[in-house]
């Protein structure tokens, strides 16, 4: 089967660079996503990574291994709103069905 | 504006009252599942549908129902609930393809007593 490891919580100070990272397991890949959720709201995409490497996108990037089975979400020069709960994600069965990891709760202090 | 969108947000009901969440999609989107979300289970897959009439069970389909009839609605039926049915409900929807970028609704909280 399918199933994602992530830290439950992750601790950081403002300005400061954080990482979160995700271990899976899977028998057929299709790439890993990221998802970010505020308390009380909907998770919101981040990022895919179908390739290994580094992806990008303002201050936040996220990298995958596929030879580790790793991926990792890393934000930059954290802000107070970035408080919120991060997931990564796999499709299985297919680039549509996504397993979701439990989450890693990220709580920036000033 | 591009959206998913579910009702009720919240609900209350009894034990063994059936009940039905709708969820309705504006994006042309192949794709719906339901999720579920309990606290330190993060998210898992109640039911997914690849497209009009074509539906299948995720990882915790026991105990709920789903149709699509039509491309932009997929509702989510619960015949009977039961308390372990509390939880917080997302819709999704994606287009089909290579890129996983769900779209979710803003969620309902439902209490089962």
């Amino acid at each position: 089967g399918q199933s994602l490891e992530q830290p439950s919580e992750v601790t950081a100070v403002e300005g400061a660079i954080v990482q979160i990272n995700c271990t899976y397991q899977t028998s057929g890949f299709y790439g890993l996503s990221w998802y970010q959720q505020h308390d009380g709201g909907a998770p919101t995409f981040l990022s895919y990574n179908a390739l290994d490497g580094l992806e990008e996108t303002g201050r936040f990037s996220s990298f995958l291994s596929r030879s580790d089975s790793y991926g990792y979400l890393l934000l930059q020069e954290l802000q107070m709103k970035d408080s919120a709960s991060y997931f990564c994600a796999l499709p299985s069965g297919g680039y549509n069905k996504l397993i979701f990891g439990a989450g890693t709760r990220l709580a920036v202090h000033p | 504006e591009a959206q998913v969108t579910q009702n009720p947000r919240y609900l209350i009901t009894v034990t063994g009252k059936k009940l039905t969440v709708t969820c309705s999609q504006n994006m042309n989107h192949e794709y719906m599942s339901w999720y579920r979300q309990d606290p330190g289970l993060g998210l898992r897959q109640i039911y997914y549908s690849m497209n009009v009439e074509v539906t299948d069970k995720g990882d915790v389909p026991e105990g709920y129902k789903v149709s699509r009839k039509e491309k932009r609605n997929f509702p989510l039926i619960l015949e009977s609930p039961s308390p372990n049915q509390t939880s917080l409900y997302f819709c999704a929807s994606s287009p089909q393809g290579e890129n996983t970028e769900a779209f979710f609704g803003q969620g309902t909280r439902l209490t089962v007593v």
